[in-house]
């Protein structure tokens, strides 16, 4: 057990919806990662937020935003979902956002019918 | 920005083998190297980790080697056990203040008992 608890583990919604991800990291991290694991695209990187605040961008749609809470959980937001934003989504979380071990939830497994 | 290329995609070995797999880089500053291991339905897992100030790195039957002059890094498996099947990720970052990760495609491991 990691200690990043995400929910839910299983999402089916339709084209055009919107969605939200939640995430919350190992007890004491600061920093917060979100990716997208997609069987022709690997591990791709998001957004990364620490302390509340963004701090580095990575291949997140327009259509993606993210948010960090005071309590440290953060949500991941999709929306007008398209057929090929389905995929597995990770949070992952860090002591703080320096160069360390990132510890990863089990996932939310999104399905656009 | 940093490009991670693995080798094999898929592996198959027989228990008790040794399994290798390999992964290069593009970015020169790059200075920590992640191995994850993902289990079906389960988000990555940290297996091992080295630093650029070190060449090699061991934990019991899991060894990670370091070349940066080539920029490459493989990981090494001895005594290969049916549960070490599962798909493996090496990722790399550098010490930029905020780092993030970026990962390989992934090799699946198959050890056959």
């Amino acid at each position: 057990d990691s200690g990043v608890t995400q929910t839910p583990k299983h999402l089916i919604t339709a084209t055009g919806q919107r969605v939200t991800l939640r995430c919350s990291p190992r007890s004491g991290d600061l920093s917060v990662y979100w990716y997208q694991q997609s069987l022709d695209q690997g591990l791709q990187f998001l957004i990364q937020y620490y302390n509340g605040e963004e701090r580095a961008k990575g291949n997140i749609l327009e259509r993606f935003s993210a948010q960090q809470f005071p309590d440290l959980h953060s949500e991941l937001n999709l929306s007008s979902l398209e057929l090929g934003d389905s995929a597995l989504y990770f949070c992952a979380s860090t002591r703080d956002g320096s160069n360390q071990p990132q510890h990863f939830g089990d996932g939310t497994r999104l399905s656009i019918l | 920005g940093e490009n991670v290329e693995q080798h094999p995609s898929t592996l198959s070995v027989q228990e008790g083998d040794s399994a290798v797999i390999k992964c290069t880089y593009s970015d020169s500053a790059s200075n920590y190297f992640p191995w994850y291991k993902q289990e079906l339905g389960k988000g990555p897992q940290l297996i091992i980790d080295i630093r650029s100030n070190v060449g090699e790195k061991k934990d019991q039957r899991i060894a990670v080697t370091l070349n940066k002059t080539a920029k490459h890094f493989s990981l090494h498996i001895t005594e290969t056990q049916p549960e070490d099947s599962a798909v493996y990720f090496c990722a790399a970052s550098k010490n930029s203040g905020y780092s993030t990760l970026t990962f390989g495609k992934g090799t699946m491991l198959l050890v056959s008992p």
